[in-house]
């Protein structure tokens, strides 16, 4: 049983450029999240999902595009990478009700 | 906006004296905390949570208190031991959903246990 699953672990992109983080979890849990973490600071919610073919945005959506074809992955997308967009972005998932889990992230700088 | 926030950025406790770290939210409306642990490299943890209608929750080793009347949530670790060194956040979730939907993170606090 791996749990949250998040490739790559670390990635560089030069501004402009696309890439898609990618999350997998096999504990069949309808909801799943992406978040980022800056230095020093907490986590921030950028989009959500109940279940497959539902997300929503969360506080920091700008910039970044999800889907939920199924319930086990959960890719986030960058359109145009931009400096700002450098951080660890977690992937979490949850049954309903019940505390999220997270994967080890994935560990992205845009120079 | 409205976020949670915590009292100290730092924490030194003796290994095997309790810890309490602090942490403040401002959302009357939020129905659901919790609190995670990370160590370096590593997502979020879950360690324990608790919801609106209760006051306090206990775990192994970890018990949670929440004031809704000043807005106040801490976490005590009992006989803090050296694995317990690692950031500790406070998050809530607003709304009315109780769970861990949409939730807002405090800053963390770094716990260093000394030997």
């Amino acid at each position: 049983n791996a749990g949250v699953t998040q490739t790559p672990k670390f990635q560089v992109l030069k501004t402009g450029q696309s890439m898609t983080l990618q999350c997998a979890q096999d504990m069949n849990h309808e909801y799943m999240s992406w978040y980022r973490q800056d230095p020093g600071m907490g986590l921030r919610l950028i989009h959500y999902s109940v279940g497959a073919g539902i997300t929503d945005q969360g506080e920091v959506p700008n910039g970044y595009n999800v889907s939920r074809s199924t319930t086990e992955d959960f890719p986030l997308r960058l359109l145009s990478a931009a400096p700002s967009q450098t951080s660890v972005y977690f992937c979490a998932s949850s049954p309903p009700g019940a505390p999220l889990h997270f994967g080890n992230g994935t560990r992205l700088t845009v120079t | 906006g409205e976020s949670v926030g915590l009292h100290l950025p730092t924490l030194s406790v003796q290994e095997g004296d309790n810890s309490i770290i602090n942490c403040a939210y401002s959302n009357s409306a939020s129905d659901y905390f919790i609190w995670y642990k990370q160590e370096s490299g590593k997502g979020p943890q879950f360690i324990i949570d608790i919801r609106s209608n209760m006051d306090k929750r206990q775990g192994q080793r970890v018990t949670v208190l929440l004031n809704k009347t000043v807005k106040h949530l801490s976490l005590q670790i009992a006989a803090t031991q050296p694995g317990d060194s690692a950031v500790y956040f406070c998050a809530e979730n607003k709304g009315s959903s109780g769970s861990a939907r949409q939730l807002t993170f405090g800053s963390g606090t770094q716990l260093t246990v000394l030997p």
